[in-house]
């Protein structure tokens, strides 16, 4: 059982570029969730999708978008990546407003 | 907009000690409340869901209460162990689902 799953682990990408973080959850969950955890600042959301197709703006959505195509998978795109998006990007899956389960995160840089 | 905060920021005890963590939340009709743990590094994992029915929840050596009318939750540890060291993460589910975080006290137990 994966549970949640985030790729890719590690990135590296340079100011302008674009990119998608996927995520996948194996446990019928309606809800998911897209955080960033950055030092001394705790997880921000980003943006929470309560169900296929339904998305809701977090507490820090600008620049990116995200996707709610169906119920496993909720991705995050940044479409011009920014020095200040370098952060550790957490997806995390629940039944709604129960136990929440967090993937393992994806380590972004932006030079 | 509901916030939530954790005091302290960082508490290093010695090994056995019990010791309570505080969590704060400012919009007292959340719907239920989550405590994590995030050793360096890696993701985080659930430790106790509250219901907002309920007023506390045991697993283990922890213990954690919470009172929507005054805006806190605590959770206790007891006979602490030097791999109870990472950080405490609570968070509190609003009324539309969404999931928002403290910013986390970073444990520290001496052998």
């Amino acid at each position: 059982n994966a549970g949640v799953t985030q790729t890719p682990k590690f990135q590296v990408l340079k100011t302008g570029q674009s990119m998608t973080l996927q995520c996948a959850q194996d446990m019928n969950h309606n809800s998911m969730y897209w955080y960033r955890q950055d030092p001394g600042m705790g997880l921000r959301l980003i943006y929470y999708s309560a169900s296929e197709g339904t998305t809701d703006k977090g507490e820090v959505p600008n620049g990116y978008n995200v996707s709610r195509l169906n119920k496993r998978e909720f991705s995050l795109r940044l479409e011009s990546a920014a020095p200040s998006q370098t952060s550790v990007y957490f997806c995390a899956s629940g039944a709604r407003a129960l136990e929440a389960f967090f993937g393992q995160g994806t380590r972004l840089t932006v030079v | 907009k509901q916030e939530v905060t954790q005091i302290p920021a960082a508490l290093s005890v010695p090994e056995g000690e019990n010791l309570v963590l505080n969590c704060s939340f400012t919009d007292s009709a959340i719907y239920n409340l989550q405590w994590f743990r995030q050793d360096p590094g890696k993701g985080l994992t659930s430790l106790l869901l509250i219901q907002s029915s309920q007023r506390e929840q045991t697993s283990g050596r922890l213990n954690a209460s919470l009172d929507k009318s005054s805006g806190r939750s605590t959770l206790y540890i007891a006979a602490s162990q030097p791999g109870d060291s990472a950080t405490y993460l609570c968070a509190a589910y609003n009324q539309g689902g969404k999931l928002i975080f403290g910013q986390g006290t970073e444990l520290s137990v001496k052998p």
